[in-house]
């Protein structure tokens, strides 16, 4: 298994919902990480996990919670987001913090109302 | 000033046309360099990764040039399907934390 999975593809809420975003991958890889992408930007990282430890956050909004359960998973839960949040929201992973090329995951598409 | 600084395009070529992009880069502790390349609406995948040497992958030649503070992607040949969006990546000092570009718009037409 040499992917990074992401659901939902999808996702509509409303700016008072919470929900969670998931990323899984079994490829043992010990370092996870979330970006933020709009249309025609480059993508904004986000927060970076290493060996399930928070190593990285880039000065996110809280209404945005990142969670790693165990090393094959990561979950962002949301909760009072805003419009502007709306964007597509990629996982990677890596082996290590230190190994440069990232795995991404194809992403879930949020639309905040 | 930016971190990273690409020509966003777009570049539109016909098909066997040669086409290259350049990308600057302000941290001159950069250590690692990339290529990605972003098809519409799908994640990143990594092209190949730039060697001070340079090096080619087939049709695609990337080069990097630490004293300008730049790299290239240079696609010889084009194919319709290299239509996308090419991102020039690098990782500073800090582990884990890689600089994108804001990617260049190639169109390749038959």
């Amino acid at each position: 298994d040499t992917e990074v999975t992401q659901t939902p593809k999808h996702l509509v809420m409303g700016m008072t919902n919470k929900k969670s975003l998931k990323c899984e991958q079994h490829m043992g890889h010990r370092a996870m990480y979330w970006y933020k992408q709009k249309a025609k930007k480059p993508p904004e990282l986000m927060f970076v996990y290493s060996y399930e430890k928070l190593s990285i956050n880039e000065s996110v909004p809280s209404r945005f919670s990142p969670e790693c359960p165990n090393s094959s998973l990561l979950n962002l839960h949301l909760h009072a987001l805003q419009p502007e949040d709306s964007a597509l929201y990629l996982c990677a992973s890596t082996p290590f913090i230190s190994t440069d090329t990232q795995y991404f995951g194809p992403g879930t598409r949020l639309t905040v109302l | 000033r930016k971190e990273v600084e690409q020509d966003p395009g777009p570049f539109n070529v016909p098909e066997g046309a040669t086409v290259a992009f350049n990308c600057t880069y302000s941290n001159s502790a950069s250590q690692s360099f990339f290529w990605y390349r972003q098809d519409c609406r799908k994640e990143p995948k990594l092209l190949m990764s730039v060697y001070s040497s340079g090096n080619e992958d087939g049709r695609f030649t990337a080069q990097l040039n630490r004293a300008s503070q730049y790299i290239s992607l240079l696609i010889r040949d084009s194919k319709l399907s290299d239509s996308a969006t090419y991102l020039c990546v690098f990782r500073g000092s800090t582990l884990g934390r890689l600089y994108f570009g804001r990617g260049t718009q190639l169109t390749v037409w038959p």
